[in-house]
């Protein structure tokens, strides 16, 4: 089944511990981004990836980093999160970068930092 | 800058009413717009999208959306809503870089 997966769904950490969120899909999509939503706000881009090796600021990028070593995956790290970053996670892809292209989505990871 | 607006942020439709989400948008050029669902606890969906052409979209789901350029607007419409319906809708613009920018959504509740 074509899909991207999110790890873990739910996670509740403390100010400052380091955490990475895992974002895989199988449908060999070159274009991979993060999002986060917060209500009232929408999703808001944090990073993209247009391909392997290719990654760049979205939005609201600060405080968080990614890689993208391979195409499948494209994990979000927070090196050391705070309670600002608690929000609802989702990582999406989709076959290349041309805006015409349906993204799709992660089913969302749900982090709150205490 | 491309930005989307959704003026409801919450509405409550009777089950078997219609239905129209509305969405305004800012973009220079002819936009490309999409309507997302996010149903409880999952991911989005895509419901439908616009590029060019016939300015009446039909999606999945039952759903259609009509694309106004005088108006700025892609309002989403279902003739006759489902409580599997109740759910929160994004409206979503294509901006600069090829980036999605979204409404602030609207969530969508539906009386039995």
């Amino acid at each position: 089944e074509a899909q991207v997966t999110q790890n873990p769904r739910y996670l509740i950490t403390v100010t400052g511990k380091k955490l990475t969120v895992t974002c895989s899909q199988n449908m060999n999509h070159e274009y991979m981004s993060w999002y986060r939503q917060d209500p009232g706000l929408g999703l808001r881009q944090i990073y993209y990836s247009m391909n392997v090796e290719a990654t760049d600021k979205g939005d609201v990028p600060e405080g968080y980093k990614v890689s993208r070593k391979e195409k499948r995956n494209f994990p979000l790290i927070l090196e050391s999160p705070s309670p600002n970053q608690t929000s609802l996670y989702f990582c999406a892809s989709s076959l290349t970068s041309g805006g015409y292209n349906e993204q799709f989505f992660g089913p969302g990871t749900r982090l709150t930092v205490l | 800058a491309q930005s989307v607006t959704q003026p409801d942020i919450h509405i409550t439709v009777s089950e078997g009413a219609s239905l129209e989400l509305r969405c305004n948008y800012s973009y220079g050029a002819t936009p490309y717009l999409f309507w997302y669902v996010q149903s409880p606890g999952q991911g989005l969906q895509l419901l439908l999208k616009y590029f060019s052409g016939d300015t009446l979209v039909q999606g999945i789901k039952g759903f259609e959306a009509e694309f106004k350029r005088s108006q700025s607007s892609f309002n989403l419409r279902k003739p006759s809503v489902h409580w599997s319906d109740a759910a929160e809708y994004f409206c979503a613009v294509v901006g600069g870089a090829q980036k999605l920018v979204f409404g602030q959504g609207t969530r969508l509740t539906i009386n039995p």
